[in-house]
Formats: structure tokens, sequence, C-alpha cells
């Protein structure tokens, strides 16, 4: 099974106003990274948080993760249209070379 | 070029033969990943080399699947008897060392497959 799961699934916002997406994950890990595709092609990497930070910021993204509750979150700010994608997060199995991906949110702001 | 390379961009293909997908990683980059992407749905992993070796092959569908790297570089993936629910994007990845170290992987465009 997936080891990450997004929510919400999609999510349609105004352009300037704040986008929150959702991780959960299953078992323990090394780090979590936050991914963006756009038209169902090839990935490109945001952000990645190491298990032992809480907090980080990358320009408008900040992104958080609670190790005690496996989840973590990711927050796009005063969001333009550009930023209309899908976004996934990922997540290594520890002591696995394996990256597993969630399911996604893909994420419209209208202009 | 500088970022990892996948061939062919698009294939279609009649159920029942065999096609070979090809990947160029970043030069350097000794990890490599295989995804599927069918539409609208996430990355299902598929396999991970380190090296021209292996580790995990759990992750393949069924044994029409496999993948081998050569040199440390370019890495095929073959699929035998096709059938259509093999339809899909197949993502190709390299990072300079497995994703559990920290590393940031980066991803090829993909290579399309339609099976009819």
């Amino acid at each position: 099974s997936q080891q990450g799961e997004e929510d919400p699934q999609a999510l349609s916002i105004q352009e300037g106003e704040n986008a929150t997406m959702n991780c959960s994950y299953k078992t323990s890990i090394n780090n979590l990274q936050w991914y963006r595709q756009n038209s169902g092609r090839g990935l490109v990497h945001l952000i990645l948080i190491r298990s032992n930070e809480r907090e980080k910021h990358s320009g408008r993204l900040r992104v958080t993760l609670d190790t005690s509750k496996k989840s973590s979150s990711l927050l796009i700010t005063a969001s333009r249209a550009a930023d209309t994608a899908s976004y996934f997060c990922a997540t290594d199995r520890s002591n696995t070379g394996k990256l597993i991906f969630g399911q996604g949110t893909t994420l419209q702001v209208k202009p | 070029g500088a970022g990892v390379s996948q061939s062919p961009s698009n294939k279609v293909t009649e159920k029942g033969k065999d096609v070979e997908l090809r990947c160029d990683p970043i030069s350097g980059h000794t990890a490599l990943y295989w995804y599927r992407q069918s539409l609208g749905q996430g990355l299902e992993f598929l396999i991970y080399f380190q090296g021209n070796s292996a580790p995990d092959k759990s992750g393949l569908p069924s044994d029409r699947f496999s993948a081998e790297r050569t040199g440390g570089s370019v890495s095929t993936l073959t699929i035998q008897r096709t059938q259509q629910e093999d339809s899909a994007v197949y993502l190709c990845a390299s990072s300079p060392g497995l994703a559990l170290s920290g590393n940031t992987i980066y991803f090829g465009e993909g290579s399309w497959l339609t099976v009819v």
C-alpha cells in the first residue's frame, strides 16, 4: 500500500488566498518531501523536511511536520494562478531506498 | 542534457506486444527510480536501483514487468505481452543518493504508454 495520503483530494481557491494541503503517513521516516506536478508529467521538488525538523520555509511555502501524528502540511501563501497544479508528499521508509508518494492534492487557483 | 531523459515520450502499442522504456539519469546519480501513474492518479512505486542493483522489486505489478540498469547509468523498463491496464505514464527519476539520506530526486518528463 502507498505510504502517504493527502487531503483534500481537490482544492479550489481564489488568487491571493492561502492553500493548505495535508499529508499523513504510516511508518517511521527519515524525511518527507513535497513535489509539484503540472499537466501529468514530471514532478518538481519543492521542499524537504527532515524527521528532526518541525517547520521549514521556502518563499511562499511553509511545511510543518508532526512525527507524533505522522502528518505534514504544506501551506502556500498568497496563491497565484500559476500555483495551479497537483501537489504530492513523498516519504522514504526507514532503512529502505523506497520513496513513496501519496495520491496528491489537485489545487486550482482562480484568477 | 542536464536533466533526466526518457524515451520514447509517447508510445502506442498493440495489446500483446512487448515495449521497452528507456531512462537516462543525471550523470553521477547513483539512485534511479521508476514509477507508474495512471490518469488522474498518484504515483505507484515500481522499482529503484542503487547502482546496478535493485534491492526491492516488490513494486513491479507482475512478472511481465522487468527492469535493468547497466553501468550505473541507463535503465530500461520492459513490459512483455502488454495489456490495456498497462496504459499509463511511466516516470523515471534519479538522485545523487538514496532518498532516505535526504536526497532530492529529479524526474524525467515520462513516457506515456497507450496499449490498444
